[in-house]
């Protein structure tokens, strides 16, 4: 079935270390987004590239980088992990232009 | 303030019920108005997508867009506990894909 796949599904992680999560989508669609949601807050855009080379910040970049080596994929990288960092992390995707995105299914991330 | 206010409910109706949903925002610029359900422990799942004002339907869902007020609407016929979701609006002006999300209604439909 074509969608986004999110990689882990959860994790617990300490403070100070390196976390990457995974997003791989196989759909061909050109850009691809990171959101963080908290209750109460919504989901907010972390990151996004518009097509496979070029990437942009969001509103809440602070503490994370992406990077985008091709079509597929789209690693977030928490450099060294804080407790407010700990959140449910939504990977999407879209064809392009104003297409509506599509989400994967999540990764809950505790920093302790 | 937050560009996109949602009320986080919850809202309860009984199975059968008509649901209304609802957002206000307040930059003008939003023309790309999306719904979204979000199961528990899921993504959420694209349900209704309009561009400028107007209305919307697909099966028992209509979307409702009333720009000169700053206000969206989700209506659900029928309602069924299979509806019951927490329902993000979410929207974007032109020239920027990225969307601005409300918080989120939980919805409960009891059988």
């Amino acid at each position: 079935i074509a969608g986004i796949t999110q990689a882990p599904t959860s994790q617990i992680l300490a403070a100070g270390r390196r976390m990457t999560l995974r997003c791989t989508q196989d759909m061909r669609h050109n850009a691809m987004y990171w959101y963080r949601q908290d209750l109460g807050l919504g989901l907010r855009l972390i990151h996004y590239s518009n097509t496979a080379g070029t990437t942009g910040k969001g509103e809440v970049p602070d503490g994370y980088s992406v990077s985008r080596a091709n079509t597929d994929d789209f690693p977030l990288t928490l450099a060294s992990a804080v407790p407010s960092q700990t959140s449910v992390y939504f990977c999407a995707s879209s064809p392009g232009g104003h297409q509506p995105q599509h989400f994967g299914d999540g990764t809950r991330l505790s920093i302790l | 303030q937050k560009e996109v206010e949602q009320d986080p409910g919850p809202l309860s109706v009984p199975e059968g019920a008509i649901v209304s949903l609802n957002c206000t925002y307040s930059n003008s610029a939003f023309q790309y108005f999306m719904w979204y359900r979000q199961y528990s422990r899921k993504g959420p799942e694209l349900l209704m997508y309009t561009y400028s004002s107007g209305n919307k339907e697909d099966g028992r869902f209509t979307a409702q867009v009333d720009k000169s007020s700053k206000y969206i609407s989700l209506f659900i016929r029928d309602s069924q506990p299979s509806d019951s979701a927490t329902y993000l609006c979410a929207m974007s002006p032109t020239g920027r894909r990225a969307l601005t999300f409300g918080s989120g209604t939980r919805l409960q439909v009891q059988p």
